[in-house]
Protein backbone atom coordinates (compact mmCIF):
# COMPACT_ATOMS: atom_id res chain seq x y z
CA UNK A 1 0.00 0.00 0.00
CA UNK A 2 1.84 3.01 -1.55
CA UNK A 3 -0.47 5.93 -0.97
CA UNK A 4 -0.20 8.87 -2.76
CA UNK A 5 2.72 8.84 -5.44
CA UNK A 6 4.25 11.18 -7.64
CA UNK A 7 6.35 11.25 -10.61
CA UNK A 8 8.79 12.76 -11.05
CA UNK A 9 10.26 14.21 -7.84
CA UNK A 10 12.78 16.75 -9.81
CA UNK A 11 12.08 18.21 -13.05
CA UNK A 12 14.21 21.39 -14.41
CA UNK A 13 12.25 22.91 -17.80
CA UNK A 14 13.73 25.92 -20.14
CA UNK A 15 10.75 28.16 -20.65
CA UNK A 16 7.84 27.63 -23.29
CA UNK A 17 8.21 23.68 -22.47
CA UNK A 18 5.54 21.56 -21.31
CA UNK A 19 5.54 18.57 -19.32
CA UNK A 20 2.81 16.31 -17.11
CA UNK A 21 2.67 15.29 -13.62
CA UNK A 22 1.81 12.02 -12.56
CA UNK A 23 -0.20 11.25 -9.56
CA UNK A 24 -1.80 7.72 -8.40
CA UNK A 25 -3.16 6.63 -5.36
CA UNK A 26 -4.41 3.23 -4.15
CA UNK A 27 -6.69 3.77 -1.33
CA UNK A 28 -9.52 3.82 -3.57
CA UNK A 29 -10.72 7.32 -2.89
CA UNK A 30 -13.00 9.13 -4.95
CA UNK A 31 -11.44 12.64 -4.73
CA UNK A 32 -8.05 14.15 -5.86
CA UNK A 33 -6.55 17.55 -5.37
CA UNK A 34 -3.35 19.34 -7.13
CA UNK A 35 -1.96 22.11 -5.00
CA UNK A 36 1.31 24.44 -4.80
CA UNK A 37 3.30 25.36 -2.25
CA UNK A 38 5.38 28.48 -2.41
CA UNK A 39 7.84 30.03 0.09
CA UNK A 40 5.79 32.35 2.35
CA UNK A 41 2.64 31.47 0.73
CA UNK A 42 1.70 27.68 2.24
CA UNK A 43 -0.49 25.41 -0.07
CA UNK A 44 -2.81 26.53 -2.54
CA UNK A 45 -5.24 24.26 -4.58
CA UNK A 46 -4.95 24.21 -8.43
CA UNK A 47 -7.40 22.26 -9.53
CA UNK A 48 -9.64 19.32 -7.72
CA UNK A 49 -11.70 16.02 -9.11
CA UNK A 50 -14.46 15.69 -5.98
CA UNK A 51 -14.85 12.22 -8.47
CA UNK A 52 -13.97 9.71 -11.39
CA UNK A 53 -14.99 11.91 -14.43
CA UNK A 54 -15.26 15.49 -12.81
CA UNK A 55 -12.34 18.30 -12.39
CA UNK A 56 -12.90 21.96 -11.12
CA UNK A 57 -10.46 24.96 -11.13
CA UNK A 58 -9.22 25.85 -7.23
CA UNK A 59 -7.97 29.05 -6.30
CA UNK A 60 -4.84 29.44 -8.44
CA UNK A 61 -5.99 27.54 -11.69
CA UNK A 62 -4.38 29.53 -14.81
CA UNK A 63 -1.39 27.62 -16.55
CA UNK A 64 -2.66 24.37 -15.70
CA UNK A 65 -5.00 22.12 -16.88
CA UNK A 66 -5.96 18.68 -15.55
CA UNK A 67 -6.79 14.99 -16.67
CA UNK A 68 -8.50 12.41 -13.96
CA UNK A 69 -7.48 9.71 -15.92
CA UNK A 70 -9.28 6.73 -13.88
CA UNK A 71 -10.22 6.55 -10.41
CA UNK A 72 -6.52 6.33 -9.13
CA UNK A 73 -4.78 8.98 -11.36
CA UNK A 74 -5.18 12.22 -11.77
CA UNK A 75 -2.48 14.28 -13.83
CA UNK A 76 -1.52 17.95 -13.66
CA UNK A 77 -0.26 19.67 -17.06
CA UNK A 78 1.86 22.59 -17.79
CA UNK A 79 1.47 23.58 -21.58
CA UNK A 80 3.80 26.02 -22.05
CA UNK A 81 6.16 26.35 -18.64
CA UNK A 82 7.04 30.09 -17.00
CA UNK A 83 9.20 30.80 -14.55
CA UNK A 84 6.52 31.85 -12.25
CA UNK A 85 5.58 27.96 -11.82
CA UNK A 86 8.72 26.97 -10.35
CA UNK A 87 7.24 25.30 -7.25
CA UNK A 88 6.71 22.36 -5.25
CA UNK A 89 3.65 20.70 -6.54
CA UNK A 90 1.81 18.22 -4.05
CA UNK A 91 -0.91 15.86 -5.02
CA UNK A 92 -3.52 14.54 -2.65
CA UNK A 93 -6.59 12.06 -1.96
CA UNK A 94 -9.29 11.73 0.25
CA UNK A 95 -12.32 8.70 0.68
CA UNK A 96 -14.95 11.59 2.13
CA UNK A 97 -15.34 14.71 1.02
CA UNK A 98 -17.16 16.04 3.61
CA UNK A 99 -14.40 15.61 6.24
CA UNK A 100 -11.25 17.27 5.21
CA UNK A 101 -8.70 15.93 7.57
CA UNK A 102 -8.87 13.03 5.53
CA UNK A 103 -6.89 14.31 2.77
CA UNK A 104 -3.30 12.15 1.98
CA UNK A 105 -0.28 13.81 0.71
CA UNK A 106 1.80 12.42 -1.97
CA UNK A 107 5.81 13.41 -1.62
CA UNK A 108 5.70 16.27 -3.85
CA UNK A 109 7.51 17.14 -7.05
CA UNK A 110 9.75 19.75 -7.03
CA UNK A 111 9.55 21.95 -10.48
CA UNK A 112 12.41 24.52 -11.33
CA UNK A 113 11.68 26.75 -14.48
CA UNK A 114 14.51 28.37 -16.17
CA UNK B 1 -5.53 37.98 -0.36
CA UNK B 2 -4.51 35.34 2.09
CA UNK B 3 -7.64 34.23 4.03
CA UNK B 4 -5.09 32.13 6.62
CA UNK B 5 -2.25 33.60 8.23
CA UNK B 6 0.31 32.13 10.37
CA UNK B 7 2.67 35.29 11.23
CA UNK B 8 5.26 33.53 13.16
CA UNK B 9 7.74 31.59 10.37
CA UNK B 10 9.64 30.34 12.84
CA UNK B 11 9.76 29.12 16.80
CA UNK B 12 12.68 27.49 19.03
CA UNK B 13 11.62 25.86 22.22
CA UNK B 14 13.72 23.69 24.56
CA UNK B 15 12.58 19.96 25.08
CA UNK B 16 9.66 19.20 27.18
CA UNK B 17 8.05 23.04 27.53
CA UNK B 18 5.12 23.62 25.84
CA UNK B 19 5.11 25.32 22.23
CA UNK B 20 2.44 27.11 20.77
CA UNK B 21 1.66 27.87 17.17
CA UNK B 22 -0.47 30.66 16.51
CA UNK B 23 -2.70 31.02 13.09
CA UNK B 24 -5.05 33.89 12.05
CA UNK B 25 -7.65 34.10 9.68
CA UNK B 26 -10.21 36.45 8.14
CA UNK B 27 -13.18 34.25 5.97
CA UNK B 28 -16.25 34.22 8.75
CA UNK B 29 -17.56 31.53 6.98
CA UNK B 30 -14.38 28.68 7.25
CA UNK B 31 -16.14 25.68 9.42
CA UNK B 32 -13.14 23.62 9.52
CA UNK B 33 -9.99 24.23 10.84
CA UNK B 34 -6.88 21.82 10.27
CA UNK B 35 -3.11 21.21 11.42
CA UNK B 36 -0.83 19.68 9.37
CA UNK B 37 2.80 18.77 10.06
CA UNK B 38 5.34 18.89 7.15
CA UNK B 39 8.92 17.07 7.31
CA UNK B 40 11.70 17.78 4.60
CA UNK B 41 11.53 16.17 1.84
CA UNK B 42 7.94 14.32 2.57
CA UNK B 43 4.23 15.75 1.84
CA UNK B 44 2.20 17.02 4.99
CA UNK B 45 0.38 14.86 7.10
CA UNK B 46 -2.77 15.56 9.09
CA UNK B 47 -1.82 15.97 12.64
CA UNK B 48 -5.31 17.48 14.43
CA UNK B 49 -8.72 19.44 13.44
CA UNK B 50 -11.61 21.14 15.07
CA UNK B 51 -14.95 22.31 13.86
CA UNK B 52 -16.20 25.74 14.73
CA UNK B 53 -19.03 24.31 16.33
CA UNK B 54 -16.08 23.31 19.18
CA UNK B 55 -13.51 25.58 20.75
CA UNK B 56 -11.01 23.10 21.90
CA UNK B 57 -9.98 19.67 20.54
CA UNK B 58 -7.55 17.43 22.28
CA UNK B 59 -5.03 14.40 20.81
CA UNK B 60 -2.90 13.36 23.56
CA UNK B 61 0.30 15.99 23.21
CA UNK B 62 -1.65 18.12 20.67
CA UNK B 63 -4.68 20.37 21.77
CA UNK B 64 -6.38 22.81 19.18
CA UNK B 65 -8.20 25.87 20.41
CA UNK B 66 -10.32 27.74 18.37
CA UNK B 67 -11.36 31.53 19.54
CA UNK B 68 -14.37 32.36 16.43
CA UNK B 69 -14.50 35.86 17.98
CA UNK B 70 -10.99 36.04 17.49
CA UNK B 71 -10.91 34.58 14.52
CA UNK B 72 -7.98 32.61 15.49
CA UNK B 73 -6.74 29.29 16.57
CA UNK B 74 -3.43 28.01 18.39
CA UNK B 75 -1.67 24.38 18.72
CA UNK B 76 -0.01 23.50 21.81
CA UNK B 77 2.27 20.96 21.92
CA UNK B 78 2.92 19.81 25.66
CA UNK B 79 5.66 18.14 26.51
CA UNK B 80 7.86 19.02 22.87
CA UNK B 81 9.88 16.69 22.28
CA UNK B 82 12.69 16.91 19.46
CA UNK B 83 10.92 14.57 16.82
CA UNK B 84 7.63 17.65 16.79
CA UNK B 85 10.43 19.53 14.69
CA UNK B 86 8.71 20.03 12.01
CA UNK B 87 6.76 22.98 9.48
CA UNK B 88 3.14 23.46 10.63
CA UNK B 89 0.50 24.30 8.63
CA UNK B 90 -2.56 26.01 9.89
CA UNK B 91 -5.50 25.15 7.29
CA UNK B 92 -9.32 26.26 7.02
CA UNK B 93 -12.09 24.98 4.88
CA UNK B 94 -15.33 25.80 3.94
CA UNK B 95 -16.33 21.82 3.14
CA UNK B 96 -13.31 19.72 1.68
CA UNK B 97 -12.65 21.16 -1.55
CA UNK B 98 -11.35 24.69 -1.21
CA UNK B 99 -9.13 23.97 1.63
CA UNK B 100 -6.56 27.81 2.71
CA UNK B 101 -3.65 27.17 3.70
CA UNK B 102 -1.17 29.48 6.16
CA UNK B 103 2.45 30.00 5.22
CA UNK B 104 4.05 27.58 7.95
CA UNK B 105 5.32 27.59 11.14
CA UNK B 106 9.24 26.03 11.24
CA UNK B 107 8.81 24.18 15.18
CA UNK B 108 12.65 23.26 16.20
CA UNK B 109 12.63 21.16 19.89
CA UNK B 110 16.14 21.29 21.47
CA UNK B 111 17.05 18.32 23.60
Amino acid sequence: NAGVTQTPKFQVLKTGQSMTLQCAQDMNHNSMYWYRQDPGMGLRLIYYSASEGTTDKGEVPNGYNVSRLNKREFSLRLESAAPSQTSVYFCASTAVPAVPDTQYFGPGTRLTVL
Amino acid sequence: DQQVKQNSPSLSVQEGRISILNCDYTNSMFDYFLWYKKYPAEGPTFLISISSIKDKNEDGRFTVFLNKSAKHLSLHIVPSQPGDSAVYFCAASVGNNDMRFGAGTRLTVKP
